[in-house]
């Protein structure tokens, strides 16, 4: 059973344009949310995070989105530039965090100049 | 860098057989957690440890068991290996405890495990 789902395994965007990331969960013990970005050989980087009680989280070209009431986040990144391709995973935690972070399958996202 | 070391980097081993992955943690940080990522598969939680104590436990099977050391290094075990424990293992550390919800987590490039 997943709980955290990231629907699209891959998404191609033009360089410049907004690029948009989905997640849904299915968990409603969830109060933390954060993305994560990860280049092939590497580790994942942490990118920005929300907690439930925002719907609205901002760092630079990043901003993160939260619907509670639909269980979504999405992630968005405006202007989309070429060092963004990577593969981007959405992750979860409930009550501090006790049961570590439920990720998703993540999305590779690829900018296309 | 993110100041997680993981060795090895590959493993190539067969079935049955028994491999230690080691992690040391960022400089400071106290805890640490594994990670296991399959193919088309999310990032697992198998288990965390805090200044030596394990403190939450995932999915990790009853094969897999793991410990932190004194100097806060970490070794995750995994012993009758089967094809299906071919992935690659995450080590990842933060400051605290996770309870204070810093929400971020330094990961280690990883341990790709290969059993033919």
């Amino acid at each position: 059973d997943q709980q955290v789902k990231q629907n699209s395994p891959s998404l191609s965007v033009q360089e410049g344009r907004i690029s948009i990331l989905n997640c849904d969960y299915t968990n409603s013990m969830f109060d933390y949310f954060l993305w994560y970005k990860k280049y092939p050989a590497e580790g994942p980087t942490f990118l920005i995070s929300i907690s439930s009680i925002k719907d609205k989280n901002e760092d630079g070209r990043f901003t993160v989105f939260l619907n509670k009431s639909a269980k979504h986040l999405s992630l968005h990144i405006v202007p989309s530039q070429p060092g963004d391709s990577a593969v981007y995973f959405c992750a979860a935690s409930a009550g501090g965090g006790a049961d570590g972070l439920t990720f998703g399958k993540g999305t590779h996202l690829i900018i296309q100049p | 860098d993110s100041g997680v070391t993981q060795t090895p980097k590959h493993l190539i081993t067969a079935t049955g057989q028994r491999v230690t992955l080691r992690c040391s943690p960022r400089s400071g940080d106290l805890s640490v957690y594994w990670y296991q990522q399959s193919l088309d598969q999310g990032l697992q939680f198998l288990i965390q440890y805090y200044n030596g104590e394990e403190r939450a436990k995932g999915n990790i099977l009853e094969r897999f068991s793991a410990q932190q050391f004194p100097d806060l290094h970490s070794e995750l075990n995994l012993s009758s290996l089967e094809l299906g424990d071919s992935a690659l293992y995450f080590c990842a550390s933060s400051v605290a405890s996770w309870g204070l919800n810093t929400g971020e987590l330094f990961f280690g490039e990883g341990s790709r495990l290969t059993v033919l």
